[in-house]
C-alpha cells in the first residue's frame, strides 16, 4: 500500500522566491498535518486539515505560509517569499480519524 | 511553558541497561498519549499508545498519570537497534503536539 508521497524530496533555493510543497496522504485518510522540524524547535504543528477543511491554523508561523487541501487525495504548503528562517524539514502526515499518524519521508528545505 | 516537555538527554546506556524517559504536558483537556520514534534523517513512527491503566509491548513498557500530567516510557533489556530520539505526542482536541524527544544512544 502506499503510505503518504511527498514532493520535492529536497529543495534548495534563493530567499524571496515561492516555495511550494505538495503531499498525498493515504487513501481514506480524513485527517491530514503539515509539520516543522528544526533542531531549536522541534516539530511543530502548522496546520491540520478534517475532511479537507482547515481545522487549525495556529501553527502557521505568519502570512508568508498557506496551505490547501482541495480534495481528499492533495495538499500544499506554500511560502511566498521564503527566507532563510524557514530552512526546515517539513512533514505531512494522515491519519484515519485520530489514530496513528502516517508521515511522509520529508521535504528538506533549504534557503540561502 | 511548552505544551509538551520533554528532557532532550542524550542517554547514553550499555546493551542490557533498563531506561526511562518522562514527558510532561501543559493542559490537563489532553485526551489521548503516544510515544513515537524516529531515526537520524528518517520520519517519525508510532512505537506505542499510552493507556491509562498502562501498557506493555515486549520490552517497552507506557504509563500515564493524570493527576500529574506525565507520560513515562521504559525500556528494558535496551539493544543497539533501540538507538533513536523518542517523541512523546499529546492529543489536544484533535491537534497532535509533539515534544522535543528524547535520544537515546545504546553502546555495545
Amino acid at each position: 500500500d502506499a503510505g503518504v508521497i511527498q514532493s520535492p524530496r529536497h529543495e534548495v533555493t534563493e530567499m524571496g522566491q515561492e516555495v511550494t510543497l505538495r503531499c498525498k496522504p493515504i487513501s481514506g485518510h480524513d485527517y491530514l498535518f503539515w509539520y516543522r522540524q528544526t533542531m531549536m524547535r522541534g516539530l511543530e504543528l502548522l496546520i491540520y486539515f478534517n475532511n479537507n477543511v482547515p481545522i487549525d491554523d495556529s501553527g502557521m508561523p505568519e502570512d508568508r505560509f498557506s496551505a490547501k487541501m482541495p480534495n481528499a487525495s492533495f495538499s500544499t504548503l506554500k511560502i511566498q517569499p521564503s527566507e532563510p528562517r524557514d530552512s526546515a524539514v517539513y512533514f505531512c502526515a494522515s491519519s484515519l480519524g485520530r489514530d496513528t499518524l502516517h508521515f511522509g519521508d520529508g521535504t528538506r528545505l533549504s534557503i540561502l | 511553558r511548552k505544551e509538551v516537555e520533554q528532557d532532550p538527554g542524550p542517554f547514553n546506556v550499555p546493551e542490557g541497561a533498563t531506561v526511562a524517559f518522562n514527558c510532561t504536558y501543559s493542559n490537563s483537556a489532553s485526551q489521548s498519549f503516544f510515544w513515537y520514534r524516529q531515526d537520524c534523517r528518517k520520519e517519525p513512527k508510532l512505537l506505542m499508545s499510552v493507556y491509562s491503566s498502562g501498557n506493555e509491548d515486549g520490552r517497552f513498557t507506557a504509563q500515564l498519570n493524570r493527576a500529574s500530567q506525565y507520560i513515562s516510557l521504559l525500556i528494558r533489556d535496551s539493544k543497539l537497534s533501540d538507538s533513536a530520539t523518542y517523541l512523546c505526542v499529546v492529543d489536544l482536541t484533535g491537534k497532535l503536539i509533539f515534544g522535543q524527544g528524547t535520544t537515546l544512544q545504546v553502546k555495545p
